[in-house]
């Protein structure tokens, strides 16, 4: 099993609807990044969270920390076709310190 | 803006053949990655360098060998490509004192080994 789980593992919304992706790890996390990528494309770094109970927003995404529960969730506000793609959680554990393991990826479609 | 580059967005290769997949970025880290990523198993790291010419084994080594002979240009290569390294090749870079830093992706070179 991988060390970082993600939910769902595809999404299809309308446009304008609100979502959540989560991103859980079996081991204490240290910190998480969010990324995003378009389909067949690189990753675009949208935010790092490193405390327990930390929230950052960038535009209409919003990501939390929860470091009791070793989660992270993100959430989209009135989604726009604009944030389809694939969305990656990526951490650093306790336990390996020189390097990013990355989720499998959600895959979100917004049908306008 | 920082921009890591990849030598090619798609390369058809066949089975056996040597392959050099070139990495460039123009930030002047110290960090430097490559990653393999597959449908359901996310982004893999193969190798990584903390700085020139040094290199260490990421999570699948196994088939693949790196170069840094500058600093801005980090090479994968497949000495003898194989269909189960049909993959999606991903380099990103980083500051040296950052893993807590984010990484900085490259496009993507999507290759296929016949």
């Amino acid at each position: 099993s991988q060390e970082l789980e993600q939910s769902p593992q595809s999404l299809i919304v309308q446009e304008g609807k609100n979502l959540t992706i989560n991103c859980t790890s079996s081991k204490t996390l240290y910190g998480l990044y969010w990324y995003k990528q378009k389909y067949g494309e690189g990753l675009i770094f949208l935010m790092m969270l490193q405390k327990g109970g930390e929230e950052k927003s960038h535009e209409k995404i919003t990501a939390k920390l929860d470091e009791k529960k070793q989660q992270s969730s993100l959430h989209i506000t009135a989604s726009q076709p604009s944030h389809a793609g694939i969305y990656l959680c990526g951490a650093v554990l306790k336990t390996s310190y020189d390097k990013v393991i990355f989720g499998p990826g959600t895959s979100l479609s917004v049908i306008p | 803006d920082v921009k890591v580059t990849q030598s090619s967005r798609y390369l058809v290769k066949r089975t056996g053949e040597k392959v050099f997949l070139e990495c460039v970025q123009d930030m002047d880290h110290e960090n430097m990655f490559w990653y393999r990523q597959d449908p359901g198993l996310g982004l893999r790291l193969i190798y990584f360098s903390y700085d020139v010419k040094m290199k260490e084994k990421g999570d699948i080594p196994e088939g693949y060998s790196v170069s840094r002979e500058k600093k801005e240009r980090f090479s994968l290569i497949l000495e003898s490509a194989s269909t189960n390294q049909t993959s999606m090749y991903l380099c990103a870079s980083s500051r040296l004192d950052s893993v807590y830093y984010e990484q900085y992706f490259g496009p993507g070179t999507r290759l296929t080994v016949t």
